[in-house]
């Protein structure tokens, strides 16, 4: 079973540069996330997604913009990277439900220079 | 965004003690998760608990819903250096749907053989 896959799992980008964060489920959840974490501290939640199509912003959405066009896909897009966009990015899913588990990828490490 | 506040912050402690650490809010959540994570790694759920008053135990963990769902806390009892790691609690926003999955700050405890 593949759970959530991210990838990269490093990447290093120059100020102003642009990439995407590819995150894949195959446990067909329809909930969809996407957190940073910065060292030491918790996740603070980007933006999330409850169904194909449908996207809502969480916590710190700046800077970053997301896409849902099929129930396993959620890429996180950076446009413009900056240094305060160096961080861990986390992908995570989870079924529709009162209080279901999420299952999170490895993770994404970041660094804008 | 519904904010949840973990304490202590940081928690070192010998092998062998005991320790206990919180997370609250000023709102009421559906349900709150403890979930651990390890360095390089996605959080994985500890348990879940859905009833005001609830206590939940885990081998040496003994988790706690405050009666007015909008705290919780962890208590290990005998902590052994596996104990080690980020332990972050996060809330559901709504019951039923569920949307948002809430991450507190984390506490990061390491136990000391």
């Amino acid at each position: 079973n593949a759970g959530v896959t991210q990838t990269p799992k490093f990447r290093i980008l120059k100020i102003g540069q642009s990439m995407t964060l590819q995150c894949a489920q195959d446990m067909n959840h329809n909930y969809m996330y996407w957190y940073r974490q910065d060292p030491g501290m918790g996740l603070k939640l980007i933006y999330y997604s409850v169904g194909a199509g449908i996207t809502d912003k969480g916590e710190v959405p700046n800077g970053y913009n997301v896409s849902r066009s099929t129930t396993e896909d959620f890429p996180l897009r950076l446009e413009l990277a900056a240094p305060s966009q160096t961080s861990v990015y986390f992908c995570a899913s989870r079924p529709q439900g009162k209080s279901p588990q999420a299952f999170f990828g490895q993770g994404t490490r970041l660094t804008v220079v | 965004t519904q904010l949840l506040e973990q304490s202590p912050q940081f928690l070192s402690i010998q092998e062998g003690e005991n320790l206990t650490v919180y997370c609250n809010s000023s709102s009421v959540f559906s349900s709150l998760q403890w979930y651990r994570q390890e360095p390089g790694e996605g959080p994985v759920l500890l348990v879940t608990v859905v009833t005001g008053g609830e206590v939940k135990k885990l081998k040496r963990l003994t988790f706690q819903f405050g009666d007015a769902r909008k705290d919780s806390s962890l208590h290990i009892t005998a902590a052994q250096t596996g104990d080690t790691g980020l332990y972050l609690c996060a809330g559901a926003e709504t019951a039923g749907s569920a949307r948002q999955l809430t991450f507190g700050s984390g506490t990061q405890l390491t136990v000391l053989p």
